[in-house]
């Protein structure tokens, strides 16, 4: 596997459930990020860890709960999710969160019944 | 103040055409510039990217053009091909702080027509 990866790359989940995203990076980066896109919306900065702390959480419900054990991979655990929340979710990493360049993952399309 | 405008949400272009495509951000603080392409079911992919020291960047047929002063900037596709329709987003960020947060636009729906 090479650069950014994601799975599962579609997820249909009732507003009850509980699943996790996960994405991992083969990049030798030390800083990963997940991005909300929706249609016709610029993307949203969700989360930012950088060498495994958690820098940035752009004011996001605690529906949504990150958690980055190593600076390889990065999880989104959702849990009693919206409709509204339906969207691409996005992982990206960098050399580290002060330097620009992002590479971005496939991203996982979620669709909240 | 941080907001990155786009335009067009969409484009059509003839194959062989100039596929032109606009941002313009207010934040002066604004340091660096690039544009991602993202075609379907892929990630946003890092295209070309611009800082304010320069006016131009050419990377074969895209080029980059900066208006500091009308704090501008926009992404010229020259001889346009089929293989270029994705949707294009622009983006902006700031090189201080701890945490560099790039500010998307809209993005750009771009279609060339064979």
């Amino acid at each position: 596997e090479t650069g950014v990866t994601q799975t599962p790359r579609h997820l249909v989940m009732g507003m009850t459930n509980k699943k996790s995203l996960k994405c991992e990076q083969h990049l030798g980066h030390n800083a990963m990020y997940w991005y909300k896109q929706s249609a016709k919306k610029p993307l949203e900065l969700m989360f930012v860890y950088n060498f495994k702390e958690q820098t940035e959480n752009n004011s996001v419900p605690s529906r949504f709960s990150p958690e980055c054990p190593n600076s390889s991979h990065l999880f989104l655990h959702l849990h009693t999710l919206q409709p509204e929340d339906s969207a691409l979710y996005l992982c990206a990493s960098s050399q580290d969160s002060g330097r620009n360049e992002q590479f971005f993952g496939p991203g996982t399309r979620l669709t909240v019944l | 103040q941080q907001q990155v405008k786009q335009s067009p949400q969409s484009l059509i272009v003839q194959k062989g055409g100039i596929s032109i495509i606009n941002c313009a951000y207010e934040n002066t603080a604004f340091d660096y510039f690039p544009w991602y392409q993202q075609f379907p079911g892929k990630g946003p992919a890092l295209l070309i990217a611009i800082r304010p020291d320069v006016s131009e960047k050419k990377e074969g047929r895209f080029t980059i053009s900066f208006n500091k002063s009308a704090k501008q900037f926009s992404l010229h596709i020259m001889d346009s091909q089929p293989g270029d329709s994705a949707t294009y987003f622009c983006a902006a960020s700031t090189g201080s702080g701890a945490t560099n947060k790039l500010i998307f636009g809209t993005g750009t729906l771009l279609a060339v027509q064979p």
